[in-house]
């Protein structure tokens, strides 16, 4: 059964600084990992995607990394700010649907 | 509008009452889902839809009941709730279900059962 852990659970950086979150799985026979931005109380929003036959994937100030012989991804954040302050979760997909971790709530200080 | 959309937002209902959760997308997919979204759990799997039929049912007590009429609308429908059913519920949708897809999400229905 696919168990997909996350940390640290909670990070506080001051801005400017750049960070790193942590996601690992257990079954490495995965289709994809996802990363979203979840905001309190809200739904989820896509991050990056990477399949499963690539490593890494980039859009803007993020950086989404995978290791499936390792059952590692990790999220890195450029220069953070106030705003990317939020919850990530990553998800593997090993076959119908998603499963997620508990996820990193990130504060980000100005 | 354009993405996953689902009403009301918030919700309030008594053990006793019966409510009907909507969820539609605009994305031309063809697979939708419901999770759960628990305090301090993960997110849980709770239905898949893939061109409108049930393709899998994560062990949901039948007081929940989803419905998918096409592939753009799903409903959850909810009777004779508990308290520990309050939760925020995260409807889905994804090209298919083949698992390379990426998955789109709404803003979620946060239900309170009284």
């Amino acid at each position: 059964k696919q168990e997909v852990t996350q940390i640290p659970a909670a990070l506080s950086v001051p801005e400017g600084e750049n960070l790193v979150l942590n996601c690992s799985f257990t079954d490495s026979a995965i289709y994809n990992l996802q990363w979203f931005r979840q905001d309190p109380g809200k739904g989820l929003t896509s991050l990056l995607l990477i399949q499963s036959s690539q490593r890494e994937q980039t859009s803007g100030r993020l950086n989404a990394s995978l290791d499936k012989s390792s059952g590692r991804s990790t999220l890195y954040i450029a220069a953070s700010q106030p705003g990317d302050s939020a919850t990530y979760l990553c998800a593997a997909s090993a076959g119908t649907a998603l499963i997620f971790g508990k996820g990193t709530t990130l504060s980000v200080s100005s | 509008e354009t993405g996953v959309t689902q009403t009301p937002r918030h919700l309030v209902m008594g053990m006793t009452n019966k409510k009907s959760l909507k969820c539609e997308q605009h994305l031309g997919h063809n697979a939708m889902y419901w999770y759960k979204q628990s305090a301090k759990k993960p997110l849980e799997l709770m239905f898949v839809y893939n061109f409108k039929e049930q393709t899998e049912n994560n062990s949901v007590p039948s007081r929940f009941s989803p419905e998918c009429p096409n592939s753009s609308h799903l409903f959850l429908h909810l009777h004779t709730l508990q308290p520990e059913d309050s939760a925020l519920y995260l409807c889905a949708s994804s090209q298919d279900t083949q698992g390379y897809t990426e998955a789109f999400f709404g803003q979620g229905t946060r239900l309170t059962v009284v």
